[in-house]
């Protein structure tokens, strides 16, 4: 079955900095990669995904970019703020398959 | 718009005792429904997920149950709680394979 990892466990950026949080995958038949933001004590919320028939997806301050070859996918944060503290989670599954795997969760500390 | 509800919101219950948590959505007809368990500090845990009534798959064999009685109601259930059994419970609801959307969470404390 599918299996992700997720890294690093812990970043810790100066606000105003770039962060960057790296997955990879086992299944080379995973079509569906979403990332998920948890702030402390809340619901995680889906804040981008992108389909492997698409290389990078950006939405304002943050993007994904996929590499289908090398079965890894990843997160760009970029002008950091405060507010982007939070544990991030990364996810794979194929479309037809209800098993959407998770990584172990990144928590990112923005420094102000 | 589509909503998802989960009730309680915490719940603090001793070893052995009985257990009902209960997820309703609305806004979408004939939803994908799952269960997942949080331990402090964790992932997310698949525990159960539904494609339609009555339909049920286990992710983990333990002593938790889960039943859907009607299209937008999830149920988890457990005849007896064990310490194990602490942690943030969430329902989620997918329109088919694809992203999951949380509700609110169940923040259970086994004593």
């Amino acid at each position: 079955g599918e299996n992700v990892e997720q890294h690093p466990s812990t970043l810790s950026v100066q606000e105003g900095d770039s962060a960057v949080i790296k997955c990879t995958y086992s299944d080379s038949a995973s079509n569906y990669f979403p990332w998920y933001k948890q702030e402390l004590g809340k619901r995680p919320q889906l804040i981008i995904d992108i389909r492997s028939n698409v290389g990078e997806k950006k939405d304002q301050r943050i993007a994904v970019t996929l590499n289908k070859t090398a079965k890894h996918f990843s997160l760009h944060i970029t002008e950091t703020q405060p507010e982007d503290s939070a544990v991030y989670f990364c996810a794979a599954s194929l479309d037809s398959s209800y098993k959407l795997i998770f990584g172990s969760g990144t928590r990112l500390l923005v420094r102000p | 718009s589509q909503t998802i509800h989960q009730w309680p919101a915490t719940l603090v219950q001793p070893v052995g005792s009985p257990l009902s948590l209960e997820c309703t959505v609305e806004g979408t007809s004939n939803p994908n429904l799952y269960w997942y368990r949080q331990a402090a500090g964790r992932g997310l845990q698949l525990l159960f997920y539904s494609v339609g009534i009555g339909q049920i798959s286990s992710e983990v064999p333990q002593n938790l149950s889960a039943s859907r009685p009607q299209d937008r109601q999830f149920i988890l259930s457990s005849k007896k709680l064990l310490l194990s059994d602490s942690g943030f419970y969430l329902c989620a609801w997918s329109p088919g394979g694809e992203g999951r959307y949380f509700g609110p969470g169940t923040r259970l404390t086994v004593l």
